[in-house]
């Protein structure tokens, strides 16, 4: 079973605050993501990685940044959270060989508040 | 630009019926669709997807019907049973690996079936 974990669960900081959301994955997965969930916006990529190094810029990127040092393990930085960065951050990963189903599987979230 | 579109925020359904979710998109580039669905504080769990060469795959419960020519797909689920109570997510690739692997989300559905 694929297990992707992320660091927190709840998450209060404050503004201006540099905030670090890891995630982890048990599955030798090439690729991972970063998402937000907003209501009645869905879910939206920030980051996601294709290799260890290997960073590409999703839909909102503004505010964040990310860091892939070893193949298991996605960091989202948030280097001044501001109060319109509170929301639900999502990691997933998937793999990359063939026959696979462009599964991605989701971590538990962490909700984020910035007073 | 919302590249994939879930129209009905909300859908209520009596258990035993048929549930139908709807999505649409405006991407042609998108080859491979899937469904999520997401319970309050837990991540996204896959649900069903198809590719772009079939127009039904069937699941147990779960059918998606993908019309290409309207950019259109659908996810019913028959009977309709009360833990299907969740927010349904419709998603879209154009690709298998590296950085066409990345998901487009719809703004998602909730479903609730009713005793």
């Amino acid at each position: 079973d694929v297990k992707v974990t992320q660091s927190s669960r709840y998450l209060v900081k404050r503004t201006g605050e540099k905030v670090f959301l890891e995630c982890v994955q048990d599955m030798d997965h090439e690729n991972m993501f970063w998402y937000r969930q907003d209501p009645g916006l869905g879910l939206r990529l920030i980051y996601f990685s294709y290799d260890v190094k290997m960073k590409e810029k999703g839909d909102i990127p503004e505010g964040y940044s990310v860091s892939r040092e070893k193949k298991e393990r996605f960091s989202l930085i948030l280097e001044s959270a501001s109060t319109n960065q509170t929301s639900m951050y999502l990691c997933a990963s998937r793999g990359d060989w063939p026959g696979v189903t462009d599964t991605q599987y989701f971590g538990p979230g962490t909700r984020l508040t910035v007073l | 630009d919302q590249q994939v579109k879930q129209n009905s925020p909300s859908l209520s359904v009596q258990e035993g019926r048929i549930s139908i979710l709807n999505c649409d998109y405006t991407n042609s580039m998108f080859d491979y669709f899937l469904w999520y669905k997401k319970y309050p504080a837990e991540g996204p769990t896959f649900l069903i997807s198809i590719s772009s060469i079939k127009d039904k795959n069937e699941d147990g419960r779960f059918t998606v019907f993908l019309n290409k020519s309207a950019k259109h797909l659908s996810l019913h689920i028959v009977p309709s049973q009360p833990g299907d109570s969740a927010v349904y997510f419709c998603a879209a690739s154009g690709g298998v690996t590296g950085t066409a692997s990345k998901l487009t989300f719809g703004t998602g559905t909730r479903l609730q079936v009713t005793l």
